[in-house]
């Protein structure tokens, strides 16, 4: 069965410093998402991306996030200068629609660790 | 006020026992999802929903439109349903909207 993988499972990295998470969505999907869950909270939107450019992002996600679909099969988010409060959870998510009538395939997550 | 809210947030049952967990919202919807969290942190959809009712296995979900209410029931639970499920909505935007989870612990 198809399914959204991510890379790393942990990362680990001091304040400062710029980390790129990856994503490998379904291949067919045409809708990318990246989601962020602070340890002991709930799972918060991040960006959605589809056709290649930001269709919506939220609040959280400053000029610090980009995210880009570099290749056709890998989605991609960045942070250029990552802070303590950065440390959380990363959700990739994949849909084949839009996610208003569609079922969303998530990743198994990327556990950031800012130190 | 939190969009999507969900009750109870923990919730601890016996083997066999019949679960209920409930979701409320309080903004116009495109769907419902149940998404189900393992303590690895894995998230797995359950169901999405716009209405009526789904079945899969030992899990129901059923949602009320006018009422802005979900229910998600776990019929003869067993200690592998143990995990954090997860109610969210999309509304007419790509997001989903999440509410904190409930906690299901089942011991045998």
């Amino acid at each position: 069965e198809p399914e959204v993988t991510q890379t790393p499972s942990h990362q680990v990295t001091q304040m400062g410093q710029e980390v790129i998470l990856r994503c490998v969505p379904i291949s067919n999907h045409l809708y990318f998402y990246w989601y962020r869950q602070i340890l002991g909270q709930k799972v918060e939107f991040l960006v959605s991306f589809y056709n290649n450019e930001i269709s919506e992002k939220s609040e959280i996600f400053d000029d610090q996030f980009s995210v880009e679909r570099p290749d056709g099969s890998n989605f991609t988010l960045k942070i250029r200068s990552t802070k303590l409060e950065d440390s959380a959870m990363y959700f990739c998510a994949s849909s084949l629609l839009a996610a208003a009538n569609n079922e969303q395939f998530f990743g198994p997550g990327t556990r950031l660790t800012v130190l | 006020k939190n969009e999507v809210e969900q009750s109870p947030q923990n919730l601890t049952a016996q083997e066999g026992e019949f679960i209920t967990i409930n979701c409320s919202y309080s903004v116009g919807i495109s769907a419902l999802h149940w998404l189900q969290q393992h303590p690895g942190g894995g998230i797995v959809s359950l169901f999405m929903l716009s209405s009526g009712k789904k079945k899969h296995g030992r899990l129901i979900a059923t949602i009320n439109i006018q009422e802005k209410h979900s229910s998600l029931h776990i019929t003869a639970s067993h200690p592998r349903d143990s995990a954090v499920y997860i109610c969210a909505v999309s509304t007419n935007t790509d997001k989903l909207i999440f509410g904190t989870g409930t906690r299901l612990q089942v011991f045998p």
